[in-house]
């Protein structure tokens, strides 16, 4: 149980494109998602908390034009970043906290974006 | 606020040797303690977790890890290394309790990558 998928894996863009990632929890609803970015050997940064029918919550230093998040369902997130750029490139992760008060984050594969 | 320290930024061992990968926190609330584990290119995989209840908590694939309050540690221990672990390790922390505007935010260790030699 409490598996969260993401889609795609991978991925490589031109810069200026724009790029959608899923974040979706399987057999569970999650009234809450976080959405990480990770370089290359360093820990995982939050970057916002997405709530289900609300706006998100971005962290400091986050753009919040540039990261778009929509969390539609109990079951969806969706991460865009607009107008990519060859800095963009990076990790992208995703988690899901189960609905009901419980404290455990379950992450999803990860998402590697290339900009070119 | 809160803070995750791991001490060591890489732990190297034999096959068959025991392992320590060093945690300590800080926190202004009651806080959950989680060990995760990261192979290459992939998510995390949550190890164990600490939530105020057993000291000693234990966790999968033989892990274990035990909250001292006095010494603010959270220390992950495995008796026996395989080969299967060599990965990175992370500690994380999050304020206890539920609701809050932190609820549910982790704050992450450093990692540490721990390599296994046969």
């Amino acid at each position: 149980g409490a598996v969260v998928s993401q889609h795609p894996s991978r991925v490589i863009c031109k810069s200026g494109t724009s790029v959608k990632i899923e974040c979706r929890s399987l057999d569970f609803q999650a009234t809450t998602m976080f959405w990480y970015r990770q370089f290359p050997k360093q820990s995982l940064m939050l970057m916002a908390t997405s709530n289900e029918g609300s706006k998100a919550t971005y962290e400091q230093g986050v753009e919040k034009d540039k990261f778009l998040i929509n969390h539609a369902s109990l079951t969806l997130s969706t991460l865009t970043v607009t107008s990519a750029h060859p800095e963009d490139s990076s990790f992208y992760i995703c988690s899901a906290l189960l609905a009901g008060g419980q404290d455990t984050q379950y992450f999803g594969p990860g998402t590697r974006l290339t900009v070119l | 606020a809160q803070s995750v320290t791991q001490l060591d930024s890489h732990v190297s061992v034999s096959e068959g040797t025991p392992v320590l990968l060093r945690c300590n926190y800080s926190s202004s609330y009651s806080p959950s303690l989680f060990w995760y584990v990261q192979h290459p290119n992939k998510g995390l995989q949550l190890l164990l977790k600490y939530t105020s209840a057993a000291t000693l908590v234990k966790g999968i694939n033989g892990f274990e890890a035990e909250f001292k309050k006095s010494e603010t540690s959270f220390h992950l221990t495995k008796p026996s290394a395989h080969m299967s672990d060599a990965a990175e390790y992370f500690c994380v922390v999050t304020p206890g309790g539920a609701g809050g505007t932190s609820y549910g935010k982790l704050t992450f260790g450093q990692g540490t990558i721990l390599t296994v030699h046969p």
